[in-house]
């Protein structure tokens, strides 16, 4: 298994507050993702990165922000929770060079907030 | 801005049957990745397999293939002999340099 993994696991927070989701990779793989999943949307990218300081807004990046200070790790923020940021949050690592182009994904976060 | 879209959200099939599951994507792109991937209900995301899109030729796993139509942006996936593990969640996903993009999931049931 590709050695990525999330933290943490569930989060139970209240609205308006700061929760900060960690993705920790030890692959060294160059792109970082972080998904929100929810019923009938399917995975919806949040924001990735393709280096480290290199990062790029996906579709549902309001309310969102992220760091890559390290290869390794990948930060998701939010800034200020609310209600409809209650998901389930995937982090993916990938390579893709022209043979390896597969994604890896973490084991998700389930965050609730209340 | 590059979408995919998986316009079942549910699918049932017989034990041992055939079924087919859609998939298609939008893209100005001409040289990209396509995935098909499972997701049971423990949440982990497995890879069942991919297609590049220079190379004409669909791409086969066992009892799962493809159906890639790059002129008609369709990507649709068949598993043959269909098998009460293959019950899951199916996604299909579209990447180009970095972004990759899932669409919205079709629940596979396979009925014994």
């Amino acid at each position: 298994d590709a050695g990525i993994t999330q933290s943490p696991r569930h989060k139970v927070t209240e609205t308006g507050t700061p929760v900060t989701l960690r993705c920790h990779q030890t692959e060294n793989h160059r792109y970082m993702y972080w998904y929100r999943q929810d019923p009938g949307h399917g995975l919806r990218l949040i924001h990735y990165s393709y280096g480290v300081k290199d990062t790029d807004k996906g579709e549902v990046s309001d309310g969102y922000s992220v760091s890559r200070s390290k290869t390794e790790d990948f930060l998701l923020t939010l800034e200020s929770a609310t209600s409809s940021q209650t998901s389930v949050y995937f982090c993916a690592i990938s390579e893709q060079v022209r043979t390896n182009t597969e994604a890896f994904f973490g084991q998700g976060t389930r965050l609730t907030v209340v | 801005a590059q979408t995919v879209t998986q316009s079942q959200p549910e699918m049932s099939v017989q034990e041992a049957e055939t079924v087919t599951l859609s998939c298609t994507y939008d893209t100005s792109e001409s040289d990209y990745y396509l995935f098909w991937y499972k997701q049971p209900p423990s949440r982990q995301m497995i890879l069942v397999i991919r297609q590049e899109a220079y190379k004409q030729q669909n791409a086969t796993e066992n009892r799962f293939s493809v159906n890639f139509q790059k002129a008609a942006k369709s990507f649709s996936l068949k598993i043959s002999d269909s098998q009460l593990g293959d019950a899951a969640m199916y996604f299909c996903a579209w990447v180009n340099t970095g972004k990759l993009i899932f669409g919205q999931g079709t629940t596979l049931q396979v009925k014994p």
